[in-house]
């Protein structure tokens, strides 16, 4: 079974705080994903890697930057956070030839 | 610019009655239509992936269907477990980009 883990499931942290948001998948995959969710927007893409090191931007990725060191761990960099990043963070991966993303739990951040 | 619109937003069964719901999507060169089951404060569960037209896929309870335009997810004979929020995401161009949809949040009554 694909597993991918998120580091926190909830999080509350102040205005102007720097936030890190870890994820790890198992599966050896060569794509990695951050979504935001929230109600009446649906997913919305952040950022995404298809290799170590690599990354590219998602359609919001304002106020947002990403890491990846490693091949397993993906993580999303709040440089600076704001109240209206206050959402739920997901986490997905996926392999190279395949298409579906497998997701993690979430992490639901409150930024006050 | 690739859109996914779920219907309805939510839906009541009774437990027994069957439904669908709909998933219209427009994009140029659709390369996957993908169902995921989300329940609260959960990440999305993956269900369903449909390729091309006329495709169909079965799970349990659940049936998805494609079509050029559109995807229906059957749902038969629900149970109060299925009660969930079913989001439906397309893939198109040349990369693995999902654009999903808001979702239909289903709540099955005993």
């Amino acid at each position: 079974d694909v597993k991918v883990t998120q580091s926190s499931r909830y999080l509350v942290k102040r205005t102007g705080e720097k936030v890190f948001l870890e994820c790890v998948q198992d599966m050896d995959h060569e794509n990695m994903f951050w979504y935001r969710q929230d109600p009446g927007l649906g997913l919305r893409l952040i950022y995404f890697s298809y290799d170590v090191k690599m990354k590219e931007k998602g359609d919001i990725p304002e106020g947002y930057s990403v890491s990846r060191e490693k091949k397993e761990r993906f993580s999303l960099i709040l440089e600076s956070a704001s109240t209206n990043q206050t959402s739920m963070y997901l986490c997905a991966s996926s392999s190279g030839q395949g298409r579906t993303q497998y997701f993690g739990p979430g992490t639901r951040l409150l930024v006050l | 610019e690739d859109q996914v619109t779920q219907s309805p937003e939510a839906l009541r069964l009774q437990e027994g009655e069957s439904s669908s719901l709909n998933c219209s999507y427009t994009v140029s060169g659709l390369r996957g239509l993908f169902w995921y089951r989300q329940d609260p404060g959960k990440g999305p569960e993956f269900l369903f992936t449909l390729y091309s037209a006329g495709e169909e896929k079965e799970k349990e309870r659940l049936k998805a269907t494609l079509t050029k335009k559109e995807s229906f997810l059957h749902i038969t004979a629900p149970k109060p477990e299925d009660s969930a929020t079913y989001l439906c995401a397309v893939q198109a161009g040349g990369f693995q980009k999902l654009v999903f949809g808001t979702g239909t949040r289903l709540l099955v009554s005993p």
